[in-house]
């Protein structure tokens, strides 16, 4: 499909180890966006990346969270010596346009992927 | 800051109306998204206010009043397959490429019931 796509979709971890995880936006789509999202709680934003650039990152809750996106397409996540608090649901997300692009009205819609859950043991 | 509230959970038949409330304090503000959300699925872009008023699309409305920092979708004639969380979020004022993150709130759960 032309979709975001996500993986894995499940990854356990033990409680020490490092975990990547990785996103193939839709292609073309200029602004790629990470989003944690605990058990019944809303997405929080993590990082944002306009192209390769990583313009944002305010939202990362550590210095054990780090993310790229070298080409300007596929994102990976890392997050190091996992801890229990880092289970969660990571979602990513893309639009087509930045908001320079789009303009400040534009509604520019974020397609999101299907989350990886990490349960950290 | 953003500081999204909406209640936790509601319950509605189906057939019927409901409306989900969303009020909002932000510093700054470029627009309300309503995004539907079953339970292990991604979040999927329903509605999207940045002018004061009423957005209707097929069964589902939303509504903007700036003034007031609130929101509401409406979805009507509820089909069993509405029953999901609905997330409210608002986007920053554009200020910058790094300032265009959506705020959630923690969202709605309904259930439709027969």
């Amino acid at each position: 499909g032309a979709g975001v796509s996500q993986s894995p979709r499940y990854k356990v971890a033990k409680r020490g180890q490092d975990v990547a995880l990785r996103c193939d936006p839709i292609s073309g789509h200029v602004s790629l966006f990470w989003y944690q999202q605990a058990l019944g709680q809303g997405p929080e934003f993590l990082t944002y990346f306009q192209n390769e650039a990583q313009l944002d990152k305010s939202g990362l809750p550590s210095d054990r969270f780090f993310a790229e996106r070298p080409e300007g397409s596929v994102s990976t996540l890392k997050i190091q010596r996992t801890q229990q608090e880092d289970s969660a649901v990571y979602l990513c997300a893309s639009s087509l346009k930045s908001p320079g692009l789009a303009g400040g009205r534009s509604y520019n819609e974020q397609f999101f992927g299907p989350g990886t859950r990490l349960t950290v043991l | 800051g953003q500081n999204i509230d909406q209640p936790t959970e509601m319950t509605a038949t189906e057939g019927a109306i409901v409306q989900i409330n969303c009020t909002y304090q932000t510093s700054g503000f470029n627009g309300l998204f309503w995004y539907q959300q079953h339970a292990g699925e991604a979040p999927t872009f329903l509605s999207y206010n940045v002018l004061d008023g009423l957005e209707e699309k097929g069964r589902f409305s939303s509504f903007l009043s700036r003034s007031k920092g609130y929101s509401y979708l409406l979805l009507k004639e509820l089909q069993m397959k509405d029953s999901a969380s609905y997330l409210c979020a608002v986007r920053d004022a554009y200020s910058g490429a790094g300032s265009y993150q959506l705020t959630f709130g923690k969202g709605t759960k309904l259930s439709v019931i027969p």
